[in-house]
């Protein structure tokens, strides 16, 4: 099973800053495999990113994906109040597919 | 627009069966992707419990494997979970989602429903 790990477990920021938050995978994984997600209180997860830098449709963007192997980051250049939430990425690499811890993003 | 719902049971007791339906509107589960289930409980991360495609080859989670079922009904467009012998650690929030064609990533995803094991 491959273990993907985000840091930090929480990043505290203010609107318009920027936001960078890590995922390391266990073992490399092809960048077509790695995905990042969105989810607010009592919703369900939002597809942001596939293929690790490909947006989903109706991403705004300032989301951004970058990364090979086993580093991957996402990136949101200027927070808006919207963004503050949970992120988690995930892998299809190799089965079963697995999803990081999450970070949390906190309005600071 | 795709969508997913699922229903079922928000209760179930200890040692029972966790059933839950997800209905697909917006595009066949007959299509060229595979459906999947994945649950949150209260708090903690996101796992994915197991996939099925159209032809009803599923694929589950090896940690949950010799427990869970799932299956499909093409003639009412949904997919179904069956979770046995189930316990507190299973109280949680159940997704039903679709993978992307490629099986790389969750595009759609249901609203979630809580299921609660107690007595």
């Amino acid at each position: 099973e491959i273990v993907l790990t985000q840091s930090p477990g929480t990043l505290s920021l203010s609107p318009g800053e920027r936001a960078t938050l890590s995922c390391r995978a266990s073992q490399s994984l092809s960048s077509n495999y790695l995905a990042w997600y969105q989810q607010k209180p009592g919703q369900a997860p939002r597809l942001l990113i596939y293929g690790a830098s490909s947006r989903a449709t109706g991403i705004s963007d300032r989301f951004s994906g970058s990364g090979s192997g086993t580093d991957f980051t996402l990136t949101i250049s200027r927070l808006e109040p919207e963004d503050f939430a949970v992120y988690y990425c995930q892998q299809y690499g190799g089965s079963p597919p697995t999803f990081g811890q999450g970070t949390k993003l906190e309005i600071k | 627009q795709v969508q997913l719902q699922e229903s079922g049971p928000g209760l179930v007791k200890p040692s029972g069966t966790l059933s839950l339906t997800c209905a697909v509107s917006g595009a066949s589960i007959s299509s060229s992707n595979w459906w999947s289930w994945v649950r949150q409980p209260p708090g903690k991360g996101l796992e994915w419990i197991g996939e099925i495609y159209h032809s009803g080859s599923p694929n589950y989670n090896p940690s949950l494997k010799s427990r869970v079922t799932i299956s499909v009904d093409k003639s009412k467009n949904q997919f179904s979970l069956n979770l046995t012998s189930v316990t507190a650690a299973d109280t949680a929030v159940y997704y039903c989602a679709r993978l992307s064609g490629g099986r790389l990533h969750f595009d759609y995803w249901g609203q979630g429903t809580l299921v609660t094991v107690s007595s």
